[in-house]
């Protein structure tokens, strides 16, 4: 499986901006990066996926970088409730998604 | 966007007790759902992806006689665990993904939590 490094925990100030860094260098030229993220005690959420260009959704944005070797994703403005476990992914045609440790994102009101 | 139920949210039984989790998708057809298990401060593990009207696929390590898989349905899997232990007691989660291309985003049900005594 294609893996993928993201930092151990993260923090962030309430109504600021949020950069989610996730490294992928090992990336083939068919997997196509996804973000999820789980609330406590919630099963995992669908944020975002890209493969080459950057995406935006109403939840968040995904940059990719033009080597593809990295991503991030990005909050524009967090909120309390954005606090979570945020996990970056890579899928290929296979239908298994497989978690690695993600990062753990705290908020400070 | 489109919702998967788990029932029961939260089990207790007895040690050496068999104890069933439905996972349903309620507003679409899934011909493959998969099981995972969260133990605390841990990710996600997935332990088997469920094809519908066929046998389902473990993945390596985990006990196909011990975690019974049922997709009977287009929009139903089991998940059954025989013979529970303490060290079953986990967070289990099922996912679906709605017809289409595979790297779509799934959907992931509430989870259904475990606790053996």
């Amino acid at each position: 499986d294609a893996k993928t490094t993201q930092p151990n925990s993260m923090e962030s100030n309430e109504e600021e901006p949020v950069h989610l860094p996730c490294n992928h260098s090992t990336i083939s030229g068919t997997d196509y990066i996804h973000w999820y993220r789980q609330l406590p005690s919630q099963g995992p959420e669908y944020v975002i996926h890209g493969l080459t260009s950057n995406v935006n959704n109403r939840m968040a944005s995904l940059a990719i970088a033009e080597d593809r070797k990295s991503s991030t994703l990005i909050l524009h403005r967090a909120t309390l409730r954005d606090a979570a476990v945020y996990y970056c992914i890579l899928r290929d045609w296979d239908d298994k998604i497989i978690f690695g440790k993600g990062t753990r994102l705290h908020i400070l009101p | 966007g489109a919702v998967v139920s788990q029932h029961p949210s939260r089990v207790i039984c007895k040690s050496g007790t068999s104890v069933k989790i439905e996972c349903r998708s309620l507003d679409f057809q899934a011909t493959t759902m998969f099981w995972y298990r969260q133990f605390p401060k841990q990710s996600l593990m997935l332990m088997a992806t469920s094809n519908e009207g066929s046998k389902a696929t473990y993945e390596q390590g985990v006990e196909k006689d011990k975690f019974l898989i049922n997709h009977a349905s287009l929009t139903l899997s089991t998940l059954t665990v025989t013979s529970a232990h303490p060290e079953d007691s986990s967070f289990y989660i099922c996912s679906a993904r709605p017809p289409g291309l595979a790297y779509n985003e799934q959907f992931f049900g509430p989870g259904t939590r475990l606790t053996v005594l």
